[in-house]
């Protein structure tokens, strides 16, 4: 099945731009990966799922346009531009692998963003 | 608008069994395609999904904890139950429950979640 890695911590300023990482092992260049949002003390929140060909269907409801996706190669990168106070919090990428009893949902092991 | 609430214990001893509730509201689990998935988040560790469980009562769990969990679902009450048997303190966790979002061919997202019940297991 497939791993998910991301840093553990990334940082920006208000009103600077940030990319999240999300790397899926090798041998899975198809996958499509979903981004959640969690902000403290909240429960996650979807973002947007991400393809090798960008976005797939819409962006979670009230994500803000200053969100967006890119995949190259084994990336699925989370791009978050503009950024307020608001976006502060932890950001985990994850997938889903198999079929009917083989099916299983893998999480990356977030990202943990600070806006200074 | 959907929402969904965990309830259950806070706190549970070694070998217990945890039952854990969740109550939705603004879909029905009667309706084709719709499931709910159950993940929980240990302190300081990432997601792990457990389960989720579809409209036709088709049930998937992650392999690892198989044999622990079952998860069923009472569509007239609106609510999805998932217990954990012979739990351990590494069951402590905050558990969420999650609305999933199917995408075809078995795949899927979860597009709301609740806000986690913090649980914790004493040895």
């Amino acid at each position: 099945q497939p791993v998910l890695t991301q840093p553990p911590s990334a940082s920006a300023s208000p009103g600077a731009s940030v990319t999240l990482t999300c790397t899926l092992s090798s041998g899975y260049s198809t996958y499509k990966v979903d981004w959640y949002q969690q902000r403290p003390g909240k429960g996650p929140r979807f973002v947007m799922r991400v393809g090798t060909g960008g976005i797939v269907g819409s962006k979670g409801e009230g994500i803000p346009d200053r969100f967006s996706v890119l995949a190259s190669g084994l990336n699925r990168d989370l791009t978050i531009k503009n950024i307020e106070e608001e976006d502060e919090g932890d950001y985990h990428c994850g997938t889903d692998h198999g079929r009917d009893s083989n099916f299983v949902w893998v999480f990356g092991g977030g990202t943990k963003l600070t806006v200074l | 608008q959907i929402t969904l609430k965990e309830s259950g214990p806070t706190l549970v001893k070694s070998t217990q069994t945890l039952t854990l509730t969740c109550t939705f509201s603004g879909f029905s689990l009667t309706t084709s395609g719709v499931g709910v998935a159950w993940i929980r988040q240990p302190p300081g560790k990432a997601l792990e999904w457990l389960a989720v469980i579809y409209w036709d009562d088709d049930k998937r769990y992650t392999p690892s904890l198989r044999s622990r969990l079952t998860i069923t679902m009472d569509a007239s009450k609106s609510q999805v139950v998932l217990t954990v048997t012979n739990v351990d303190p590494e069951d402590t966790a905050t558990y969420s429950c999650a609305h999933t979002l199917t995408w075809g061919s078995g795949r899927l997202s979860f597009d709301s979640w609740g806000q986690g019940a913090r649980v914790t297991v004493s040895s």
